[in-house]
């Protein structure tokens, strides 16, 4: 159980355009959805948090108008990089958080966004 | 303020060889989670063991073992008869009372045929 897959598992687009990334929970309900950035050779930096039916919490530095999050539904949050850039290359991570079950965090295997 | 050091960047033993992954952590909180996951050249994150404050018994599962001690706010990771296959970046996390994940910077590990 407590599987969270992501669409597309990479994506390569012009730079100027948007892409749409998938985050869904398979198997439970997701009271919350993070968005994560990795760079390569670094760690994990959060970007989001985002709670069903409300208003993502950004981190200090990120854009909110550059990464639009939406988390729809108890089972998928999406996160849009608008305009994307060849600096927004990066490897995207979500992770959905259960309801109960010690609040942990499953993680999605990630979104390697390459910008021409 | 809330922080996890993983101090080796790098490391790199042959195989067969024991290998220990350090992370020390600092917190302000009573009560807080350490984890361990693997990331493989993938890119997908494997979760390797979740250990709660007040938990400090050492564990062991198959060749991984893992020492926590609060005394000296250390949760180390060691890898015994180490294989080709255990190659993968290993990051230590802190949970925090807002149930965020605190990183480590991650430490690669390579095992060398």
């Amino acid at each position: 159980g407590a599987v969270v897959s992501q669409h597309p598992s990479w994506v390569i687009c012009k730079s100027g355009t948007s892409v749409k990334i998938e985050c869904r929970s398979l198997d439970f309900q997701a009271t919350t959805m993070f968005w994560y950035r990795q760079f390569p050779k670094q760690s994990l930096m959060l970007m989001a948090t985002s709670n069903e039916g409300s208003k993502a919490t950004y981190e200090q530095g990120v854009e909110k108008d550059k990464f639009l999050i939406n988390h729809a539904s108890l089972t998928l949050s999406t996160l849009t990089v608008t305009s994307a850039h060849p600096e927004d290359s990066s490897f995207y991570i979500c992770s959905a958080r259960t309801r109960g079950s010690n609040n942990e965090q499953f993680f999605g295997p990630g979104t390697r966004l390459t910008v021409l | 303020a809330q922080k996890v050091t993983q101090a080796q960047t790098e490391i790199s033993v042959v195989e067969k060889e024991d290998v220990t992954l350090d992370c020390v952590y600092e917190t302000r909180d009573t009560t807080y989670y350490l984890f361990w996951y693997k990331q493989p050249p993938s890119g997908e994150l494997v979760f390797l063991i979740r250990r709660n404050s007040f938990d400090e018994q050492n564990e062991i599962s198959g060749r991984y073992s893992w020492n926590f001690q609060k005394s000296t706010s250390s949760f180390n990771f060691t890898i015994t008869a180490s294989q080709v296959v255990d190659s993968a970046v290993y990051f230590c996390a802190l949970r925090d009372s807002n149930y965020q994940l605190i990183w480590g910077a991650g430490t690669k590990l390579i095992i060398k045929p």
